[in-house]
Parts: structure tokens; C-alpha cells; sequence
């Protein structure tokens, strides 16, 4: 089953709006990692947060973590048609492997 | 610099043939995976390696075998494609991984698969 979860599932804005997406998952994790994917294409990373870390910015982007309720958000704020995209979170389960598993993902429509 | 290069771009392969989806980086990552994207289901990790001559099973294994002989080259084998194969095939590369050393995933831009 899925480690992450995204809700919600598609999501439609316009412009100059800020676009709030959350992440659960179910074990314990070393780091929280989002990542967009643009049609067609490859997912590109976008922000990291570790599990001990409470909160992270980076430009438009805003990451939170909250581990005792296995819960994260991503904000893009002042969005641009640019951000129409699908928005993962990824979770590593071990420190060992690194292995990264996904949630189902966010379609955000940003319209101009 | 090329990141990571997945060839081919398309293929479309008869049920209980086989074929091998090419994976290559030239960042000197040592993490390497594959992943297969549905729709509806996200990403599902396949198979990855920490190293090379190590390679581990991730969420959904069966039916593809991996090797990894050295650092740069990661490929995905179909031994018999089943229609249940198509999809979106990402193979990503990360520089390390393990405890303080977690790094981004940097991907492929996919191989689309349709096995009939």
C-alpha cells in the first residue's frame, strides 16, 4: 500500500491564489521530500524536510511537517500558471536503503 | 551534463516478449531506482540499488530483474511482458543515501510502455 498520501487529489486555482496541498503517511520517516511533475515529463525535487525539522522554505514554496500527526503541506503561494503541474510527497522509510516511496499525487490547475 | 538517460522514449512489445529499458547517469549518484507511474496509483518503486553490484526489491518486483555492474548504468529487464506492464517506467539517481546523507532524487524522463 502507499506510504503517503495526498489530498486532495486535484485541485483547481486562479492565479495570484495560494495553492495548499497535504501529505500523511504511515511510519516512521527520515525526511519528507516534494516533488512536481510538468505533463509528460520527469518529476523534478522541490523541497526537503527532515524529520526533525518543523518547517522550510524555499521562494514560493512552504513545508510543513508535523510527525506526531504523520501530516506535512505544501504551499505555493502567489501561484502562476507556470505551477500547473502534479505535486508529490515522498518519504524515506529507511536510513539505510534511502528507499523513497511516493503518494498518489496532487493535480493543481493554476488558470491565468 | 546529462542527468539521467532513459532510453527508449516509447516501446510497444507483444505479450511474452522481452526487453531491457536503459538507464544511465553520469553524476556519479551511487542510489538508483526504478519506479512505474499508473494512473491513479502514483509512483511505485520497482527495484533499487545503493551501490553497484547491490540491488534490492522495492514495492512492486515481480516480473522485472535488475543488475547494476557499475555505478553509471542501472537497466530494467521485462523477462515476458504481461498487458499488466504497461505503463510509465522512471528510473531516478540520487547522490547518497543513509542517515544525514539524504539527498533529492533527480529523474529520467520516463519510457512509456504498452505491452498488447
Amino acid at each position: 500500500s502507499q506510504q503517503g498520501e495526498e489530498d486532495p487529489q486535484a485541485l483547481s486555482i486562479q492565479e495570484g491564489e495560494n495553492a495548499t496541498m497535504n501529505c500523511s503517511y504511515k511510519t516512521s520517516i527520515n525526511n519528507l521530500q516534494w516533488y512536481r511533475q510538468n505533463s509528460g515529463r520527469g518529476l523534478v525535487h522541490l523541497i526537503l524536510i527532515r524529520s526533525n525539522e518543523r518547517e522550510k522554505h524555499s521562494g514560493r514554496l512552504r513545508v510543513t511537517l508535523d510527525t506526531s500527526k504523520k501530516s506535512s503541506s505544501l504551499l505555493i503561494t502567489a501561484s502562476r500558471a507556470a505551477d500547473t503541474a502534479s505535486y508529490f510527497c515522498a518519504t524515506v522509510v529507511s536510513s539505510n536503503t534511502g528507499k523513497l516511496i511516493f503518494g498518489q499525487g496532487t493535480t493543481l490547475q493554476v488558470k491565468p | 551534463n546529462a542527468g539521467v538517460t532513459q532510453t527508449p522514449k516509447f516501446q510497444v512489445l507483444k505479450t511474452g516478449q522481452s526487453m531491457t529499458l536503459q538507464c544511465a547517469q553520469d553524476m556519479n549518484h551511487e542510489y538508483m531506482s526504478w519506479y512505474r507511474q499508473d494512473p491513479g496509483m502514483g509512483l511505485r518503486l520497482i527495484h533499487y540499488s545503493v551501490g553497484a553490484g547491490i540491488t534490492d526489491q522495492g514495492e512492486v518486483p515481480n516480473g522485472y530483474n535488475v543488475s547494476r555492474s557499475t555505478t553509471e548504468d542501472f537497466p530494467l529487464r521485462l523477462l515476458s511482458a504481461a498487458p499488466s506492464q504497461t505503463s510509465v517506467y522512471f528510473c531516478a539517481s540520487s547522490y547518497a543515501v543513509g542517515t544525514g546523507r539524504d539527498s533529492p532524487l533527480h529523474f529520467g524522463n520516463g519510457t512509456r510502455l504498452t505491452v498488447t
